[in-house]
């Protein structure tokens, strides 16, 4: 199966930060990432798929992009609704695997 | 406006099984498939399994092969996600996902 690996584990930022979350896969997945993020209590939420497509009411702050199996999601100003966990998951083939997840927190 | 509808909390005790239904709405059912995850208190999301619904039989992460049987019900929109063999580390909340949109989520709690 393919290994998703995520870093940082967690991040603290203050609002108007740009924060950059990575994943990276073991082997190539061409770009079929999805981020998802997670508030607590709640059930996940998908921000992009296909690596880069913002998914539709998605505030354009959150942005994805990759090199290889370098994938990453930036939060270019960084707001405090954004306090949530953020798992990537690879949809490349079976199984899926997700990420271990990043936990964003707000200074 | 596809929306996903589950069951409800379930208590179960080990050795038993756990049933749990999902309703899309919104989408034609049979297009494509839905998968279940799982998320242990505080811990992350695990793929379990998938099934598209007009397909025999389902794809399974390898943990749960034994004991997971995915079926579907085309005609009214559900699928559904057994578990068995439920132990005290099946204590979780069950989720499934349709066209990127999530259930709310389905809590088991398996305790003696």
């Amino acid at each position: 199966a393919i290994r998703m690996t995520q870093s940082p584990t967690s991040l603290s930022a203050s609002v108007g930060d740009r924060v950059t979350i990575t994943c990276r896969a073991s082997q190539g997945i061409r770009k079929d990432l999805v981020w998802l993020q997670q508030k607590p209590g709640k059930a996940p939420k998908v921000l992009i798929s296909d690596g880069s497509a913002l998914k539709s009411g998605v505030p354009p702050r959150f942005r994805g992009s990759w090199t290889a199996t370098y994938f990453t999601l930036t939060i270019t100003s960084l707001q405090p609704e954004d306090a949530a966990t953020y798992f990537c998951l690879q949809e490349y083939n079976y199984p899926r695997v997700f990420g271990p997840g990043t936990r964003v927190e707000i200074k | 406006q596809v929306r996903v509808v589950q069951s409800g909390t379930e208590v179960k005790r080990p050795g038993s099984s756990v049933k749990i239904s999902c309703k899309v709405s919104g989408d034609s059912f049979n297009k494509y498939g839905i998968d279940w995850v799982r998320q242990a208190p505080g811990q992350g999301l695990e793929w379990m399994g998938g099934i598209v619904p007009f397909s025999p039989s389902g794809t399974f992460g390898h943990r749960f092969q034994a004991r997971l049987t995915l079926t579907a019900d085309p005609s009214t929109g559900t699928a559904y996600m057994e578990l068995g063999g439920l132990t005290a580390e099946d204590t979780a909340t069950y989720f499934c996902t349709y066209l990127s949109q999530w259930g709310p989520g389905t809590l088991v709690t398996v305790s003696s």
